[in-house]
């Protein structure tokens, strides 16, 4: 059980626009600490995709961008490309006692 | 640039340890904290600890603490993971992750190693 919420899956067609969600509490996310969020390809590892408000590594195009309200924060793609189908995991940080960084379940983004 | 290359994949049997490393390159290594972070088959990401490579100071999740044990050795700029006392629910892919973003909270895990999967079985 992640301590953040994320859908288990979301799909979209090339082109289109599509948000996943990540809800956390208010020992996390709506005690204002920033999401991060990272990409996966099954069988490799995690990389970062965007950190704090809307900051990008170097070579992340600007089709990707955070939003956050309260205790929730999402992910929006668009001009959905094939190449955007992976896992996706939003990341917080959590001040219950020894918790720390937390992580979100991860979401199956699917390109039709 | 920025590498973090993790050891070999491990066959455990329970009760056993695990000595996971991970050696940094093309970075200051005393400069940025260094994460654990494992995944099991088809699951999620899981935070398990971090050491700052300056003093050697850790903070491990409260899940591990007592079974896990993050050391580094400076002068070959490598981390260290080991977990003890492995059941077969430790089997996982387990990760470095370098925190890039000094004073940030949460970290950002800017760079990651290659990870390195364990596997506790009779």
């Amino acid at each position: 059980q992640s301590v953040l919420t994320q859908p288990p899956s979301v799909s979209g067609a090339p082109g289109q626009r599509v948000t996943i969600s990540c809800t956390g509490r208010s020992s996390n996310i709506g005690s204002g600490f920033d999401v991060h969020w990272y990409r996966q390809v099954p069988g490799q590892a995690p990389k970062l995709l965007i950190f704090g408000n809307n900051n990008r590594p170097s070579g992340v195009p600007d089709r990707f961008s955070v939003s956050k309200s309260g205790t929730s924060a999402s992910l929006a793609i668009t001009g959905l490309q094939a190449e955007d189908e992976a896992d996706y995991y939003c990341q917080s940080y959590d001040t219950s006692l020894s918790i720390g960084v937390v992580f979100g379940g991860g979401t199956k983004l699917t390109v039709l | 640039q920025v590498q973090l290359v993790q050891s070999g994949a491990e066959v455990k049997k329970p009760g056993a340890s695990v000595k996971v490393s991970c050696k940094a390159s093309g970075y200051t290594f005393s400069t940025y904290y260094i994460h654990w972070v494992r995944q099991a088959p088809g699951q999620g990401l899981e935070w398990m600890g971090i050491i700052s490579p300056d003093n050697g100071r850790t903070t491990y999740a409260q899940k591990f603490q007592g079974r896990v044990t993050v050391t580094r050795d400076t002068s070959t700029t490598t981390v260290y993971m080991e977990l003890s006392s492995l059941r077969s629910d430790d089997t996982a892919v387990y990760y470095c992750a370098r925190d890039g973003v000094m004073g940030a909270t949460p970290a950002v895990f800017d760079h990651w190693g290659q990870g390195t999967l364990v596997s506790v079985s009779s």
